[in-house]
């Protein structure tokens, strides 16, 4: 069955660095694109950012873009968040998701068919 | 901030139907597919709906989906205790390159 497992949260002091990982089984993971996605206490979800299946494509939230950087390791079917200059504002939980993602002549579909159970990220002094 | 737009709540006894309206734009809703997910605190989040329309397996056909220019509707009949949860539309904002949820709606079972 489809696999999804996190690691690497915790507490983190603001202007540190985590890295998140989620550790992928049950399915090919190099077919599937995947996402990170958080939801910070008493908020909604809010979507972070995508790697493609091969890691060619990424993007990002705009607030975290140029702090966080998404990749992956085919070969360990694990992909990763790395978050640096970290600020009270991150603090969240993590769920890793994957995107069957296809695209046909006029548009992509995106959307998370499997999540992982979430990881806290505390930033806090 | 978000782009889509979600009722903070509804409700409805059991039995009863409740529909979840999420309002985009052109840049998303309006041109690409939504899907939909259902979220009970503390729990991976659940996808209900993908491509606009299509449920997953094991998804019962309470739920459905539909769609009008640059909004998408939930629908879930037959209210049960174990449809309360917090509902999120998202889909892809082809002006932003990025992914976006709605604000949320928490339906309640009366």
């Amino acid at each position: 069955q489809v696999q999804l497992v996190e690691s690497g949260g915790g507490v983190v002091q603001p202007g540190r660095s985590l890295r998140l990982s989620c550790a992928a089984s049950g399915f090919t993971f190099s077919n599937y694109a995947m996402h990170w996605v958080r939801q910070a206490p008493g908020q909604g979800l809010e979507w972070v950012a995508f790697i493609s299946y091969d890691g060619r494509d990424k993007f990002y939230k705009d607030s975290v873009k140029g702090r966080f950087t998404i990749s992956r390791d085919n070969s360990k079917n694990t992909f990763y968040l790395q978050m640096n200059s970290l600020s009270a504002e991150d603090t969240a939980v993590y769920y890793c998701a994957r995107d069957p993602r296809y695209c046909d002549s006029t548009t992509c579909s995106y959307y998370f068919d499997y999540w992982g159970q979430g990881n806290l990220v505390t930033v806090s002094s | 901030q978000s782009v889509l737009t979600q009722p903070p709540s509804v409700s409805a006894a059991p039995g009863q139907k409740v529909t979840i309206s999420c309002s985009g734009s052109s840049s998303n809703i309006g041109n690409n597919y939504v899907s939909w997910y259902q979220h009970l605190p503390g729990t991976a989040p659940k996808l209900v709906i993908y491509d606009t329309y299509s449920r997953p397996s094991g998804i019962p056909d309470r739920i459905s989906a539909s769609k009008s220019d640059t909004s998408a509707t939930l629908g879930i009949t037959g209210l049960q205790t174990g449809d309360e949860a917090d509902y999120y539309c998202g889909t892809w904002d082809s002006s932003l390159s990025t992914y976006v949820f709605g604000t949320g709606t928490r339906v309640s079972v009366l």
